[in-house]
Parts: structure tokens; sequence; C-alpha cells
């Protein structure tokens, strides 16, 4: 499985932008890009993911470079909910997860 | 459609004592995944179910560690002789059969303390 490379912590200030980024040289060419967040004492929820198309959905954008070697999760203006965890997860179809350390996201209010 | 749901929350045991951990999969969903976490780190691996298989177990420590996930009823991993090491959140998650979303949704996971 490939392995990434994440930035250890990270603030944002309130209802700005902010973006998350992700190294992932490894990735196979059929392994999805998955971000999943855990927020404080829960367990980790779906944030977003793609193959090599930009995406966008309520929660996030995530931007993948043209080379697949990295990724960016873009939160368009944060909030306090989502100070978190955030992790950035290759997938290989039917493959079980491999979770990083993440980026704990402290937003500044 | 309620979530994957985990019981007990919280679990307290002695040295030596057994845990058994729960968890009821979303409905609809035939693939379960445990996970652990160690505090301040990020959540490992364990094992990867279907009804009534084991499909990879490769996270899972050799000794004193089982799972199982049976026809009916709910996913338990089973922790025998639990040594304070093993106090964690341990983390379970349903899927539908792999495809290309792959999403894993997770329970709230229960915290074992072993004193």
């Amino acid at each position: 499985d490939a392995k990434t490379t994440q930035p250890n912590s990270m603030e944002s200030n309130e209802e700005e932008p902010v973006h998350l980024p992700c190294n992932h040289s490894t990735i196979s060419g059929t392994d999805y890009i998955h971000w999943y967040r855990q927020l404080p004492s829960q367990g980790p929820e779906y944030v977003i993911h793609g193959l090599t198309s930009n995406v966008n959905n309520r929660m996030a954008s995530l931007a993948i470079a043209e080379d697949r070697k990295s990724s960016t999760l873009i939160l368009h203006r944060a909030t306090l909910r989502d100070a978190a965890v955030y992790y950035c997860i290759p997938v290989r179809q039917g493959n079980q997860f491999y979770f990083g350390t993440g980026t704990s996201l402290t937003v500044i209010p | 459609n309620a979530g994957v749901m985990q019981n007990p929350r919280h679990l307290v045991r002695r040295r030596g004592q057994e845990a058994r951990l729960r968890c009821s999969p979303m409905k609809g969903h035939s693939h379960v995944y445990w996970y652990r976490q160690l505090p301040e780190e990020g959540l490992k691996f364990m094992v990867y179910l279907q009804k009534e298989n084991i499909i990879d177990e490769s996270g899972m420590p050799k000794e004193r560690f089982s799972a199982e996930f049976p026809k009916e009823g709910p996913s338990i991993l089973r922790i025998q002789q639990v040594v304070r090491g093993d106090s964690a959140a341990y983390f379970c998650a349903s899927s539908p059969p792999p495809g290309a979303y792959n999403e894993q949704f997770f329970g709230p996971g229960t915290r074992l303390t072993v004193l």
C-alpha cells in the first residue's frame, strides 16, 4: 500500500479556506485517494474520495495532481467544527485502509 | 438507517481478564473491519471479515486476539488475558461489498482500559 506524508499539524482562522496537502508518491494507478477525518473522541468519518479528476461535495473539494503523487483537501470556509485530524488514504479496491498519522487541524476563532 | 453500533462504549478490565467488543454493521453491510488506536496515534488495521469468513487478519496480534462475524448477530473482537498494553480505542467499520467507492462507515469506538 502507498505510503503517505502529511504535515503533523496546521492552523486556520475561522471562515477562511484551508488547504491540507498529502504526498502519496508510491500510489498505484488504480488506487483511489480517500480522505477521512476524526473529531476528538469519535470514530473517523468519510470526507471525500477521488481517482484522477478533482472532486467536490458538500463538505470539501479534492484536488488531485496530474501525476497523482499528491493531493490537496480543500475546506472552503473552516468552522470550529472542522477541527479534527485529517487522514489521506490511498485505497486499492477491496482493500482495508491504512491510516497514517494525519494532520491535526486547529481552527482559530 | 442506523449507523455502525459498537458496545460497550467503555470497558474496564483487570489484567488477565477477557474483553469482548461488539460491532453491529450498518444494515445491508456484509463487510466489517476492526482497527485499534493507541493514545496519540493513528488507527491501525487489525482484521477484515465477511459473514462467517476472515478475509485478512494480517494486523491481528498472533496471540490472545480473535475476531468473528457470524451469520447472525454482531461481529465480536475478543481479547483474552488482557494486559495494560491492550488499553486503546477499538473501532469497527462496515462497508457494502467492495467496489469502486469502498467507503467505510465507522462506529463510535470502544475504549478499553486495562487496570
